[in-house]
């Protein structure tokens, strides 16, 4: 079935450093890419997204590339702060309303 | 910007009893809303999708008499766990879906502890 794989599972980087969580999803006919953040007993917060026209997207520190081709998607986060410290999801979503999520990346800046 | 709320934060409850959380969008009609479990370090495991106006769609493994959802406005959808036991423990997360093909808002989830 549909499945989008997502690493690294686990990311430590220094402040200032950037950090790069990359996904992979199956279903040709996926055609939207949201990144969600994740505090701790909190519910996930859309980040940014892409959709399948557009090969990148940048927010200040946050950016979205997408290769439709390998089927690939990845978050990037460059001048880390702590606060960036939480667990991230991608999904892909093709014609249905269902989003399929990565497993999720646990991202921990260190000061 | 859309915005969902859900309600409450955290329970608490006896086996044996049931508990309702309530996922209302504020500023939007959502059509259809979502309903998600979430274990400790682990990804969002969808569980129903709830249409406004008639019966939820149950996701493969599901016990659909176990959870209940009713989502009779454009604005309101609610989850009933029935029976609780303390393996439904868990962090229950809606969504709304802001229309075709657009993004979805998630509430700020409810942390069930059933004893």
């Amino acid at each position: 079935g549909e499945n989008v794989e997502q690493h690294p599972s686990t990311l430590s980087v220094q402040e200032g450093d950037s950090a790069v969580i990359k996904c992979t999803y199956s279903d040709s006919a996926s055609n939207y890419f949201p990144w969600y953040k994740q505090e701790l007993g909190k519910g996930p917060q859309l980040i940014i997204d892409i959709r399948s026209n557009v090969g990148e997207k940048k927010d200040q520190r946050i950016a979205v590339t997408l290769n439709k081709t390998a089927k690939h998607f990845s978050l990037h986060i460059t001048e880390t702060q702590p606060e960036d410290s939480a667990v991230y999801f991608c999904a892909s979503l093709s014609g249905t309303y269902k989003y399929i999520f990565g497993t999720g990346t646990r991202l921990k800046v260190l000061a | 910007g859309a915005v969902v709320s859900q309600h409450p934060s955290r329970v608490i409850c006896k086996s044996g009893t049931s508990v309702k959380i309530e996922c209302r969008s504020l500023d939007f009609q959502a059509t259809t809303m979502f309903w998600y479990r979430q274990f400790p370090k682990q990804s969002l495991m969808l569980m129903a999708t709830s249409n406004e106006g008639s019966k939820a769609t149950y996701e493969q493994g599901v016990e659909k008499d176990k959870f209940l959802i009713n989502h009779a406005s454009l604005t309101l959808s609610t989850l009933t766990v029935t029976s609780a036991h303390p393996e439904d423990s868990s962090f229950y997360i809606c969504s709304a879906s802001l229309g075709t093909g657009q993004g979805y808002t998630f509430g700020s989830g409810t942390r069930l502890t059933v004893v």
